[in-house]
């Protein structure tokens, strides 16, 4: 059973970046591709974006282009999400999941606050 | 990008009672579609993928149904561990994977 542990919760500037952490336990990341999605208070879930590490392919949704950077360190098997230039729009929760499509195992989730 | 939308925002039910969520895309995503769970301050839940087949380990009163643009999710009777908002998602289209904005089912 494949477990996804998160990061700690984030306070940042604006303007700032931010870059959360999703380790596997129970399965290494190079056998299973894995999405970032995001939740604003009391919002739905926004989908960011995926990385497929057996391949190396990476794709973002086109409103995260530019600013977010997801990548993987094999060798820790952990994922990673970068979101960089942060404004007060970017205050969520952020989870990663494993899955290409069916997301079937999700990290806790990860607050990050944006105040000045 | 394909816009998914639910309906309704809300729903309160009583215990026992049987549930269905709609879920239409803008555009066909085939039977790409799945369903989640989420409880309060919890990451999602997968219930359901290929709009209709059931993710491990959950029950049977979880259905799926539908194809093209128009999918349901029911609740064949409402337990108290049910109570949650759902969310559905297309696959089928790239890019984003997109969400609908969620049906929550409150206790009436």
């Amino acid at each position: 059973q494949v477990q996804l542990v998160q990061s700690g919760p984030e306070v940042k500037k604006p303007g700032s970046s931010v870059k959360v952490s999703c380790k596997a336990s129970g399965g290494t990341f190079s056998s299973f591709p894995i999405t970032w999605v995001r939740q604003a208070p009391g919002q739905g879930l926004e989908w960011m974006g995926r990385l497929v590490p057996k391949f190396g392919i990476v794709n973002y949704a086109q409103s995260f282009q530019g600013r977010v950077t997801i990548s993987a360190d094999k060798s820790t098997s952990t994922g990673y999400m970068e979101l960089t230039n942060l404004r007060s729009e970017d205050m969520a929760v952020y989870y990663c999941a494993r899955g290409v499509d069916i997301l079937d195992s999700w990290g806790q989730g990860t607050l990050v606050i944006v105040s000045s | 990008d394909i816009v998914m939308t639910q309906s309704p925002a809300t729903l309160s039910v009583s215990p026992g009672e049987r549930v269905t969520l709609s879920c239409r895309a803008s555009q066909s995503v085939s039977s790409n579609l799945a369903w989640y769970q989420q409880k309060p301050g919890q990451a999602p839940r997968l219930l359901i993928h290929g709009a209709s087949t059931r993710a491990t380990g959950i029950p049977a009163r979880f259905n799926g149904s539908g194809s093209g643009t128009e999918f349901t999710l029911t609740i064949s009777s409402l337990q108290s561990e049910d109570f949650a908002v759902y969310y559905c998602q297309q696959y089928n289209n790239w890019p984003p994977r997109t969400f609908g904005q969620g049906t929550k089912v409150e206790i009436k």
